[in-house]
């Protein structure tokens, strides 16, 4: 069945840096992902989606990539700050799941040393 | 504008017992989602409402259920509570059905004992 499922549980960064969040999905026909900012305490919030008819799409010091050739979406934080420090999850609104109903990843931890 | 505002925030009941979580999703917002979020399972989706009618549920069994009032308020209920039901139930509305952008509130979090 589809899955989404990311490389690295925690990831740790330096305040400034780069940060990239590597996610992979099983199922070829997936279409459309999502991305989520999930920190303590509070519910996931949405960062920025992509359909598969793009390869790239930019937000505010956020990108994400999609490489369907190899079923892998990242997301890339520019200039990573500590209010940046969350759990990240991706997600996905399968083929054939009409509505709202996402898939989520396990998540990365991001941690911003400062 | 306010959030999607959940109660109880935190609760906790025992073995069998039966409990209800609500969900007051952003005003104009006719869609609701209701995820389960715990260490071993991650997130996992549990239904959805739009105008009142469940569109989407999860792989959860019958003691999970809920509903949508025609305000767009909604209530999850879980009957004859497990231990492995210790959990946050997230609520998520958003204003169209179908769209991956999703408003969470900061959940419920039962603990079964």
């Amino acid at each position: 069945g589809e899955s989404v499922g990311l490389h690295l549980p925690t990831l740790s960064v330096q305040e400034g840096d780069n940060s990239i969040i590597n996610c992979a999905y099983s199922n070829s026909a997936s279409d459309y992902f999502i991305w989520y900012k999930q920190e303590s305490g509070k519910g996931p919030q949405f960062i920025i989606d992509i359909r598969s008819n793009m390869d790239k799409r930019q937000g505010q010091r956020v990108t994400v990539l999609l490489n369907k050739t190899v079923k892998h979406l990242s997301l890339q934080i520019a200039a990573t700050q500590p209010g940046d420090s969350a759990v990240y999850f991706c997600a996905e609104n399968a083929p054939g799941n009409a509505g709202n109903l996402l898939t989520f990843g396990g998540g990365t931890r991001l941690m911003v040393k400062p | 504008k306010a959030g999607v505002t959940q109660t109880p925030r935190y609760l906790i009941k025992t073995r069998g017992q039966q409990v209800t979580l609500s969900c007051s999703p952003i005003s104009g917002h006719r869609s609701v989602s209701w995820y389960q979020q715990t260490p071993g399972q991650g997130l996992q989706f549990l239904f959805e409402y739009f105008s009142e009618t469940q569109r989407n549920k999860g792989n959860f069994p019958g003691r999970f259920s809920g509903r949508q009032f025609s305000n767009s308020r909604s209530e999850m209920n879980v009957s004859t509570l497990e231990l492995g039901d210790s959990a946050l139930y997230l609520c998520a509305s958003s204003l169209v059905w179908g769209t991956g952008e999703l408003f969470f509130g900061e959940g419920s979090r039962l603990t079964v004992l």
